[in-house]
């Protein structure tokens, strides 16, 4: 079974640009989260979509959006980027959004803001 | 709020030496709780959970057990080896928390020597 596949796996970017993150979760799992992981700050939840759905969001600016299609698959959003959202962004799907599914991660995309 | 709190790295030891992460949260409730790691390059693997408390969980020789009058998870392993070189994350998911978010220690680094 193939596991969480998330594209591109690298990213450089200017200041102002906006940016689109791919995720493509197990296949069944129709739970998929996003993390951004930084030498900062850790690893901080974004949002969680199941069944097309923004079930959970953490608190980021409204310039990081998401969305999740039919087929479960997931992208992610930010806009005006800036240099503090350099990052490695991660992806997470799960069979369910229950609290007791483990969480399946991708090898993450790193964003560099230049 | 919710917040977990983790031993600061980096964790330098020997093969074969005796590994120790401490790992204390703060809940509403009675958490899940998970230790996740990471290997350089990749995404997050789980390690092991507990739901409840008392609950100890095993997986690769590592252990860690729910103790809900210290509020602690440390995570353990007897004999390490080189390839258990990596950073350790240990999180909660809140008991009643709808859905998949997770929220994560700042991570311990460990590097094994031969």
């Amino acid at each position: 079974k193939a596991g969480v596949t998330q594209t591109p796996r690298y990213l450089i970017k200017t200041r102002g640009q906006q940016v689109t993150l791919s995720c493509s979760p197990i296949s069944g799992h129709r739970s998929v989260s996003w993390y951004q992981q930084t030498p900062g700050q850790g690893l901080q939840f974004l949002f969680e979509y199941f069944s097309e759905t923004q079930r959970n969001k953490g608190n980021f600016p409204g310039r990081f959006s998401g969305r999740q299609f039919s087929n479960s698959r997931s992208e992610m959003n930010v806009s005006t980027l800036e240099l503090g959202d350099s990052a490695l962004y991660l992806c997470a799907s799960s069979p369910t959004n229950s609290n007791n599914s483990p969480l399946h991660f991708g090898n993450g995309t790193r964003l560099t803001v230049t | 709020g919710n917040s977990v709190t983790q031993m600061e790295g980096p964790v330098t030891l020997s093969e074969e030496a005796f590994l120790t992460i401490n790992c204390t949260y703060t809940a509403t409730g009675y958490p899940s709780l998970f230790w996740y790691v990471q290997y350089p390059g990749e995404g997050l693997q789980l390690l092991l959970k507990a739901t409840k408390a008392d609950d100890k969980g095993s997986n690769k020789g590592f252990e860690a057990t729910y103790r809900k009058e210290t509020t602690s998870f440390h995570l353990e392993k007897g004999s390490v080896q080189v390839s258990d070189s990596a950073v350790y994350f240990c999180a909660l998911i809140p008991i009643k928390a709808a859905g998949n978010k997770l929220t994560f220690g700042g991570g311990t680094r460990v590097l094994v020597k031969p």
